[in-house]
């Protein structure tokens, strides 16, 4: 069964600096999505894409984010000069029936 | 407001019994869905089980099904037989079809099987 997948699955950071999480969508899906986790708290939804541009963001997702889909099957999702509090668990997904996930990216920034 | 509310933060669970997990959704739009996720402590979001607003019969995966109540805007999910690996946490989700088919999240409620 087709899935998204993550990469990597852990990425520890140094504060400021810059880090790209990556995706690979299952491959007929036309949405394609970025959830954040804090721990112990709920997914919050960051920003949907679709068509090559954002189709929606939240709240959340300010200037210090961008989302990119540079090669056709790749999903990435940048953040700028990070800080301390970007540190979560980063869910890529899909859009389809099953409403997969990936397994996530957890994001340390120290 | 809140579109998804999990009222129960936490559940204790004899191994074995049958478990539910409450859900209630606030959507204004006819056409939607329903998602339920296991989230263990490693931290991988599992997808459950699925029930569209228009599907006629509660869903059923193996020992989880959906106690679905359309008129009264509720989603439980019940799990029949509990294991000590069912103990996670669990997030109840929507997706409306209008607009880009986002998925909404609840808060969650931590489920611990005893033995």
């Amino acid at each position: 069964e087709p899935e998204v997948t993550q990469t990597p699955s852990h990425q520890v950071t140094q504060m400021g600096q810059e880090v790209i999480l990556r995706c690979v969508p299952i491959s007929n899906h036309l949405y394609f999505y970025w959830y954040r986790q804090i721990l112990g708290q709920k997914v919050e939804f960051l920003v949907s894409f679709y068509n090559n541009e954002i189709s929606e963001k939240s709240e959340i997702f300010d200037d210090q984010f961008s989302v990119e889909r540079p090669d056709g099957s790749n999903f990435t999702l940048k953040i700028r000069s990070t800080k301390l509090e970007d540190s979560a668990m980063y869910f890529c997904a899909s859009s389809g029936l099953s409403g997969a996930f990936g397994s996530g990216t957890r994001l340390t920034v120290v | 407001a809140q579109k998804i509310t999990q009222t129960q933060p936490g559940m204790f669970v004899q191994e074995k019994e049958a478990v539910t997990l409450d859900c209630t959704y606030d959507t204004s739009d006819p056409s939607y869905g329903l998602f339920w996720y296991k989230q263990p402590s490693s931290g991988e979001m599992i997808f459950l089980i699925y029930q569209g607003s228009y599907d006629q019969q509660n869903a059923t995966e193996g020992r989880y099904s959906l106690n679905f109540q359309k008129a009264r805007k509720s989603a439980n999910l019940v799990i029949s037989a509990s294991q000590l690996g069912d103990s996670a946490m669990y997030f109840c989700a929507m997706r409306e079809a209008s607009g880009d088919d986002k998925i909404i999240f609840g808060k969650g409620t931590r489920l611990h099987i005893l033995p």
